[in-house]
């Protein structure tokens, strides 16, 4: 069955270090994936998204990488700040496809 | 714009009641989406419709849950009748096939709780 995975542990950063998440997929063969955050009793916000035919892209203080022969997304926030403090999902999409499912999300909590 | 608008915000109703929880897409967007999310299974799809058809109801959880979209600005998720195990977070989010096609806009949620 097809499986997105995000690491269910909270992680927990100090203000100005760099926030490493990771976005594992098995069964799956996706066109995009993207990245949302979501704050406490909001709705997800897309951030980024990367095509399979791409490596990394960056937007501001984050970058995505995306190795589709590991099946593995990685989503970086430099720099930290607590108002990154959050919920963030990853999200895969099949090619001409519509249904976007998402991983179970990492909660990032950045310390002063 | 507004962004995509959910309604009611949060709702307490008693088991066996019916609810309804309504979405406003943004404007020009022709594609809808209805999420369930919960602490044990995440963000699932539940449906999707494209110019107000429904495309995929694979994830609707069973016969009690019914949608519509009668016209390209309102959606209405139904849950009759409703149960606890129904309580969770409904979002009803957005998309064009613009540039941004890709980029899925979700509303504020509807917070349901079935007593």
């Amino acid at each position: 069955s097809q499986k997105i995975e995000q690491n269910s542990e909270a992680l927990n950063i100090q203000e100005g270090k760099t926030a490493t998440l990771t976005c594992n997929y098995t069964n799956y063969s996706p066109a995009y994936l993207q990245w949302y955050r979501q704050d406490p009793g909001r709705g997800p916000v897309f951030l980024l998204l990367i095509r399979e035919n791409e490596k990394e892209k960056r937007k501001e203080r984050l970058k995505v990488t995306f190795d589709t022969t590991l099946k593995q997304s990685l989503f970086h926030i430099t720099a930290s700040q607590p108002a990154d403090s959050a919920t963030y999902l990853c999200a895969l999409i099949k090619a001409a496809g519509n249904k976007l499912t998402f991983g179970g999300g990492t909660r990032v909590l950045v310390k002063p | 714009d507004a962004g995509v608008i959910q309604s009611p915000r949060h709702e307490v109703t008693e088991m066996g009641q019916e609810v309804t929880l309504r979405c406003k897409p943004i404007s020009g967007h022709d594609y809808l989406f209805w999420y369930r999310q919960t602490m044990m299974r995440g963000l699932e799809l539940l449906i999707y419709f494209n110019n107000n058809v429904p495309i995929d109801d694979s994830g609707m959880p069973e016969d009690r849950f019914s949608a519509k979209m009668p016209n390209a600005s309102f959606s209405t998720l139904k849950i009759q009748p409703s149960e606890p195990r129904d309580s969770a977070v409904y979002f009803c989010a957005s998309r064009s096939l613009g540039p941004s096609g890709n980029t899925i806009y979700f509303g504020e949620g509807s917070w349901l709780t079935v007593v």
